[in-house]
């Protein structure tokens, strides 16, 4: 079973910028779940996506977006990027068997 | 608040050690606690995952144990190797509000040969 994949692996951008990144879960999870991860604040949640509805959100702001489509894969939208939003990204998706999660590689984004 | 700390944040040891990592989280109403390994500059790797109404599990040589009555759990490592070389992250589910995970700061292990 292929794991889940996150496109792209590496991106730069300028202040002001948006970016949108793509994940896809494990075949069969619906549940799709973002984090950013930063060397400062660690991992944190940003948000959980169940059969293309917003199901959790974390502590960020309107700026950070996101969707996901009827076959489970999920898309993250940042707009008008600041410096602080450098960090990586990453994306995990949820078995129906005790909610494991399991995590792709992660986006690196910088803002520059 | 949920919050989970880790101690130490790091840890040499030379190669065949055991050796325990802690994690500890102070509302012990958590629905699943998970460690994971993260190599630098990659993704996390699932190593264990204890639901609620388990008291340990175990894989190969990794065993993990949890006390929610004292918001705490331990990662054992037997007979250390330099593969086992990364970052150990626990995390603990919210168990009200879907699937999100409270993350540690980690404890980054070195095993010297």
């Amino acid at each position: 079973k292929a794991g889940v994949t996150q496109t792209p692996r590496y991106l730069i951008k300028t202040r002001g910028q948006q970016v949108t990144l793509s994940c896809s879960p494990i075949s069969g999870h619906r549940s799709v779940s973002w984090y950013q991860q930063t060397p400062g604040q660690g991992l944190q949640f940003l948000f959980e996506y169940f059969s293309e509805t917003q199901r959790n959100k974390g502590n960020f702001p309107g700026r950070f977006s996101g969707r996901q489509f009827s076959n489970s894969r999920s898309e993250m939208n940042v707009s008008t990027l600041e410096l602080g939003d450098s960090a990586l990204y990453l994306c995990a998706s949820t078995s129906g068997v005790g909610n494991e999660q399991f995590f792709g590689p992660g986006t690196r984004l910088t803002v520059l | 608040k949920q919050e989970v700390t880790q101690i130490p944040a790091a840890l040499s040891v030379p190669e065949g050690e055991n050796l325990v990592l802690n994690c500890s989280f102070t509302d012990s109403a958590i629905y699943n606690l998970q460690w994971f390994r993260q190599d630098p500059g990659k993704g996390l790797t699932s190593l264990l995952l204890i639901q609620s109404s388990q008291r340990e599990q175990t894989s190969g040589r990794l065993n993990a144990s949890l006390d929610k009555s004292s918001g705490r759990s331990t990662l054992y490592i037997a007979a250390s190797q330099p593969g086992d070389s990364a970052t150990y992250l626990c995390a603990v589910y919210k168990l009200i509000g879907g699937t999100a995970l409270i993350f540690g700061k980690g404890t980054t292990l070195s095993v010297s040969s």
